[in-house]
């Protein structure tokens, strides 16, 4: 059983503000990983899947960077928008098919 | 844009009766998966779907589950005796093909379930 951490468990930020959080996963067995943003009332919504040692993906003002070697990985949102306000999933797979999730992290953007 | 769709949105029952969730998810994808969330907990994997059988599913997935893939385009999960342990969010997600650890699963805005 993978066990995944996030950090913080949530966070309020102001507009305009750049904002990053942690995902840590066990490193061995590791296969790939996914960042969803999921929304309340709205379906999970797929954002990164990242696979190798240090791979960086890029959606707009949302930013990953992956590290298997040690486990963890970085989402970043630059100049945060009310509209990211949402729930960020992280979820490794370690070789079979189900997605492991962490805890989450719950970000506020306020005005 | 090709969506998982679930029904109901919402769902209350009495403890010891049969729910079946719905899901239609995005046609031409042959990988299906349930996950649910209790509140206050993480999303958890219950089973994944492939070629007509459960292909893998975890603890939580005991007897009183079953998932179905009635015709060409819903896929369900029913609990047979809800408990009230089995209140939770239900999602749905398909994959397009059966290989690829890589490949996104896409999820449906889920089922909230709430076993009185």
């Amino acid at each position: 059983i993978l066990n995944v951490e996030q950090s913080p468990q949530s966070l309020h930020v102001q507009e305009g503000d750049s904002t990053n959080f942690t995902c840590s996963f066990p490193s061995s067995n590791f296969y790939a990983l996914h960042w969803y943003r999921w929304e309340t009332a709205k379906s999970p919504e797929a954002l990164f899947v990242m696979t190798l040692n240090g791979d960086e993906k890029k959606k707009g003002r949302i930013s990953a960077t992956l590290n298997t070697k040690e486990g963890y990985s970085y989402l970043y949102i630059k100049g945060s928008q009310p509209e990211d306000s949402a729930t960020y999933l992280c979820a490794p797979t370690g070789g079979g098919n189900k997605l492991t999730f962490g805890t989450g992290t719950q970000l506020k953007v306020e005005l | 844009e090709p969506e998982v769709t679930q029904t109901p949105s919402h769902q209350v029952t009495q403890m010891g009766q049969e729910v079946i969730l719905r899901c239609v998810p995005i046609s031409n994808h042959l990988y299906f998966y349930w996950y649910r969330q209790i509140l206050g907990q993480k999303v958890e994997f219950l089973v994944s779907f492939y070629n007509n059988e459960i292909s893998e599913k975890s603890e939580i997935f005991d007897d009183q589950f079953s998932v179905e893939r009635p015709d060409g385009s819903n896929f369900t999960l029913k609990i047979r005796s809800t408990k009230l342990e089995d209140s939770a969010m239900y999602f749905c997600a398909s994959r397009l093909t059966s290989g690829s650890y890589m490949e996104t699963q896409y999820f449906g805005p889920g089922t909230r379930l709430l076993v009185l």
